[in-house]
C-alpha cells in the first residue's frame, strides 16, 4: 500500500459526459501528479500540482482540468468524454523529485 | 526532450533464472532514473532509483540496477526470479521540463512472464 488513495476504482460513462476523479496523497506529500495509461499511448504525464498550485503540465487535453485543494487532495475533471479517453488514470504523490508513489488507479470506460 | 526506450516488450524466464531488463534513456544532463513495477490491476510500485553516486543501486524485492552513463543505460537485474515477479516493469527518467521542474517520462514497459 503506497498510501495514495484514489476513488472511484472503476467508472463507466457515456460519450459527451463529464466525470471527476479524486486522489488523496500520502500524508505529508505536497505534490500530486496525474497520469493516463492507455494501450496505445502508454503512461503519459498529465499535470502536477504542488501545495495547491499548478506546477507542470504534460500532455493534458484542454477538455481535462485538475485542481488541488487546501487539504491537498486533488481532483481530475474530464469533460466532453470521447471513446479514446478510456484508460487507467493514476495519481501519484511525492516529496520533492526523488520518487513518486502511485495510487491504485481509476479505470475509466467511455461507452 | 527526454525519452526512455525499453527494447524488450515481453520477456519469459524460468523461475530461479537470472533476469536483466534493458532500459536506455535520452537526456542531456544527469538524469534521475527509476524502475517501477506494475502487477495486473495494480498501481505502480517504486523498485529503485538513481540520482548520483554509486552507479549500482539496490532496490526492494532483491532487484538492483546499474547506471552506465557511457551507454545511457539503466538496466534492471535480479539474480534469481520468483514466480511472484511476473508483472510489467517500467523504466522512467525525471528530467527538467521547460518550466524548470522535473517530470517523469516512462518507457513503454517490459512484460515479464515467469515459467515454473
Amino acid at each position: 500500500d503506497s498510501g495514495v488513495t484514489q476513488t472511484p476504482k472503476h467508472l463507466i460513462t457515456a460519450t459527451g459526459q463529464r466525470v471527476t476523479l479524486r486522489c488523496s496523497p500520502r500524508s505529508g506529500d505536497l505534490s500530486v501528479y496525474w497520469y493516463q495509461q492507455s494501450l496505445d499511448q502508454g503512461l503519459q504525464f498529465l499535470i502536477q500540482y504542488y501545495n495547491g498550485e499548478e506546477r507542470a503540465k504534460g500532455n493534458i487535453l484542454e477538455r481535462f482540468s485538475a485542481q488541488q485543494f487546501p487539504d491537498l487532495h486533488s481532483e481530475l475533471n474530464l469533460s466532453s468524454l470521447e471513446l479514446g479517453d478510456s484508460a487507467l488514470y493514476f495519481c501519484a504523490s511525492s516529496v520533492g523529485d526523488r520518487g513518486q508513489f502511485f495510487g491504485p488507479g481509476t479505470r475509466l470506460t467511455v461507452l | 526532450a527526454q525519452s526512455v526506450t525499453q527494447p524488450d516488450i515481453h520477456i519469459t524466464v524460468s523461475e530461479g533464472a537470472s533476469l536483466e531488463l534493458r532500459c536506455n534513456y535520452s537526456y542531456g544532463a544527469t538524469p534521475y532514473l527509476f524502475w517501477y513495477v506494475q502487477s495486473p490491476g495494480q498501481g505502480l510500485q517504486l523498485l529503485l532509483k538513481y540520482f548520483s553516486g554509486d552507479t549500482l543501486v539496490q532496490g526492494i524485492k532483491g532487484f538492483e540496477a546499474e547506471f552506465k552513463r557511457s551507454q545511457s543505460s539503466f538496466n534492471l537485474r535480479k539474480p534469481s526470479v520468483h514466480w511472484s515477479d511476473a508483472a510489467e516493469y517500467f523504466c522512467a527518467v525525471a528530467g527538467f521540463m521547460d518550466t524548470g521542474r522535473r517530470a517523469l517520462t516512462f518507457g513503454s514497459g517490459t512484460r515479464l512472464q515467469v515459467q515454473p
